[in-house]
């Protein structure tokens, strides 16, 4: 089966700077990949998704972008905010009718 | 984006009782549910998938006796927590899509606390 792993667990930044968080899976069958954002207390929030046949997809200042000859793909964070701390997840999925497999999570601080 | 909600956000209950926990759609029909669970600083652990009309399927090691799962209609779904114990205690989340689309839309989880 699918098996996501996501890098690092932890990351602190300086507000105005850029983070990386970066995923790779293991099933090259997969070709949806969500990175959700949870903060305390909540639940996930779906935040950008990119499918297989996209290299590279763009919503402001958030981006992801897969590799999928390497199986690996990333979500970037650019002038982050206070209000981008969160622990942020990524998923793989290779259809529809099959259940999402998710990373570990990284926690994101910006400090401000 | 499409609109999950949990009912209760919070329960408090004692062990030996039983606890029901509702997920809906709100603006559309989901056709498979999702449940997970999460303990601090963890990882969602999906505890079972629901197909509108049909059982649950359960993860492996996870007690399909004890956890509960009606999907009874296209927008909601239920999550039964029987003969809860202090073990129990943690944040059930669930989850929703429709058809074959891959997109799942969160709801806002329950705390669990089983005293």
């Amino acid at each position: 089966g699918e098996n996501v792993e996501q890098h690092p667990s932890t990351l602190s930044v300086q507000e105005g700077d850029s983070a990386v968080i970066k995923c790779t899976y293991s099933d090259s069958a997969s070709n949806y990949f969500p990175w959700y954002k949870q903060e305390l207390g909540k639940g996930p929030q779906l935040i950008i998704d990119i499918r297989s046949n996209v290299g590279e997809k763009k919503d402001q200042r958030i981006a992801v972008t897969l590799n999928k000859t390497a199986k690996h793909f990333s979500l970037h964070i650019t002038e982050t905010q206070p209000e981008d701390s969160a622990v942020y997840f990524c998923a793989a999925i290779g259809s529809g009718n099959t259940p999402l497999v998710f990373g570990k999570g990284t926690r994101l601080s910006v400090i401000a | 984006g499409a609109v999950v909600s949990q009912h209760p956000s919070r329960v408090i209950c004692k062990s030996g009782t039983s606890v029901k926990i509702e997920c809906r759609s709100l603006d559309f029909q989901a056709t498979t549910m999702f449940w997970y669970r999460q303990f601090p600083k963890q990882s969602l652990m999906l505890m079972a998938t629901s197909n509108e009309g049909s059982k649950a399927t359960y993860e492996q090691g996870v007690e399909k006796d004890k956890f509960l799962i009606n999907h009874a209609s296209l927008t909601l779904s239920t999550l039964t927590v029987t003969s809860a114990h202090p073990e129990d205690s943690s944040f059930y989340i669930c989850s929703a899509k429709w058809g074959g689309n891959y997109e799942q839309y969160f709801g806002p989880g329950t705390r669990l606390t089983v005293t």
